[in-house]
């Protein structure tokens, strides 16, 4: 089935330092991924996207390249600020599912100035 | 000002009542989701609805009832038959852009339960 797994959390770092959040899947087809951000007590924002392998989804300063090869979709930045803090999630769209979304358990991220 | 608007945002209920949360949007997305967050886990699919007057179950479907009269509103009920209804509550509207479905979310409603 479609499933998708993230790295466990949180994840601390200091201002300025590099994140990388790993995102695995499990889909048949071609699904589209997601990243979506969640701050404390708020509903989920989209980050950014990618619908086809290779693609790249990029939104302030965060990036994911869609890797078939290696069933991947890893978040980055090359620096974080204290606003970064929050808790992310990777999430696939099935092939022809209806626009279902399939989503990890979330990472949470904590930067500390 | 588009969006998607849940209320109220903190809701508390007796155990053994129903209760109804509300979702409207004014996109014009023809799909519409609610979703559940627990403490620590991602979103798990209640019901979901493509157009008006129909929807389909999700994966936790149990215990919760909608229903898709307006294009605009997709309510949800947490039934007395919900074991354990204390949770976050998100709802969501969904547009096809250039061949790719893409979910937007309202700010959620907490549900308490006592």
């Amino acid at each position: 089935g479609n499933s998708v797994t993230q790295m466990e959390g949180p994840v601390t770092l200091s201002e300025e330092a590099f994140l990388t959040i790993n995102c695995t899947y499990t889909a048949t087809g071609y699904p589209s991924l997601f990243w979506y951000v969640q701050y404390p007590g708020e509903g989920l924002q989209l980050l950014l996207k990618a619908t086809k392998a290779d693609d790249k989804g990029s939104n302030k300063g965060f990036e994911a390249t869609y890797r078939k090869e290696t069933t991947s979709f890893h978040l980055e930045k090359g620096s974080v600020q204290v606003s970064d803090s929050a808790v992310y999630f990777c999430a696939l769209a099935p092939d022809n599912q209806g626009g279902k979304l399939i989503f990890g358990q979330g990472t949470e991220l904590s930067v500390k100035p | 000002d588009g969006g998607i608007t849940q209320s109220p945002k903190y809701l508390f209920r007796k155990e053994g009542q129903n209760v109804t949360l509300s979702c409207e949007q004014n996109l014009n997305h023809d799909a519409m989701y609610w979703y559940r967050q627990d403490p620590g886990q991602g979103l798990r699919l209640i019901y979901y609805s493509q157009i008006v007057n129909d929807f389909q179950k999700g994966d936790i479907a149990e215990g919760y009832s909608v229903s898709r009269e307006k294009k605009e509103s997709f309510p949800l009920t947490v039934t007395s038959a919900q074991k354990n209804p204390t949770a976050f509550y998100l709802c969501a509207s969904r547009i096809r852009d250039r061949g790719t479905d893409t979910q937007y979310f309202g700010p959620g409603t907490r549900l308490t339960v006592l």
